[in-house]
């Protein structure tokens, strides 16, 4: 069974600081893997996608990479803004002709002071 | 471009009701999944519709069932409803096939309350 942990449940820095958000996986054979962004009580935003076949992805000031191998994939985000406070999850899609939905794990609050 | 719309937003129900959910896909998309997140936790796969049939389903009981119409429209109906229940629940459209469109898009979801 695929489990995804997310290291550090909280953070909270001050705006211009670079940080990196952490996502492990149990199982390593996955189709592809993504971070999403959910601000309070909204649905989610997807920010990056990354085939299993990719190192990484980016998209402005964000940066995902994956290592499938180690089960492990960091979501690198630069000078930070107040703007950036959200809940960032990761999720994975395990491969597998059947096999459509995303495990995801329980997220990363983020928290951006001016 | 309308995204994927969900209703209601909000709804409150008592033990042992029933439920209906809606979600509009995204224009173009004609797969819909469906996911229950409960306060604190990530979303929880419940089940993906595409071309009208149940194409995969989650760890759910029975009496989470659901429905796509020819327009690729959804509905998630739970019956015999549990306070374990009360959650968001977000509808996903996607467009089948190729991994270009594998990214999700996600509705804002429907915040459910048992009491």
């Amino acid at each position: 069974k695929q489990e995804v942990t997310q290291i550090p449940a909280a953070l909270s820095v001050p705006e211009g600081e670079n940080l990196v958000l952490n996502c492990s996986f149990t199982d390593s054979a996955i189709y592809n893997l993504q971070w999403f962004r959910q601000d309070p009580g909204k649905g989610l935003t997807s920010l990056l996608l990354i085939q299993s076949s990719q190192r990484e992805q980016t998209s402005g000031r964000l940066n995902a990479s994956l290592d499938k191998s180690s089960g492990r994939s960091t979501l690198y985000i630069a000078a930070s803004q107040p703007g950036d406070s959200a809940t960032y999850l990761c999720a994975v899609r395990g491969s597998g002709g059947s096999n459509y939905k995303l495990t995801f794990g329980k997220g990363t609050l983020l928290t951006v002071n001016p | 471009d309308a995204g994927v719309t969900q209703s209601p937003t909000h709804l409150i129900k008592t033990r042992g009701q029933q439920v209906t959910l809606r979600c509009s896909p995204k224009s173009g998309h004609d797969t819909v999944s469906w996911y229950q997140q409960a306060l604190g936790q990530g979303p929880q796969f419940i089940f993906q519709y595409y071309e009208e049939e149940e194409r995969q389903r989650g760890n759910f009981p029975d009496r989470f069932s659901g429905h796509q119409f020819p327009n690729y429209s959804s509905e998630l109906n739970v019956n015999a409803l549990l306070l374990g229940d009360s959650a968001l629940y977000l509808c996903a459209s996607s467009l089948a096939g190729g991994p270009a469109n594998e990214k999700l898009f996600f509705g804002s979801g429907t915040q459910l309350s048992v009491l």
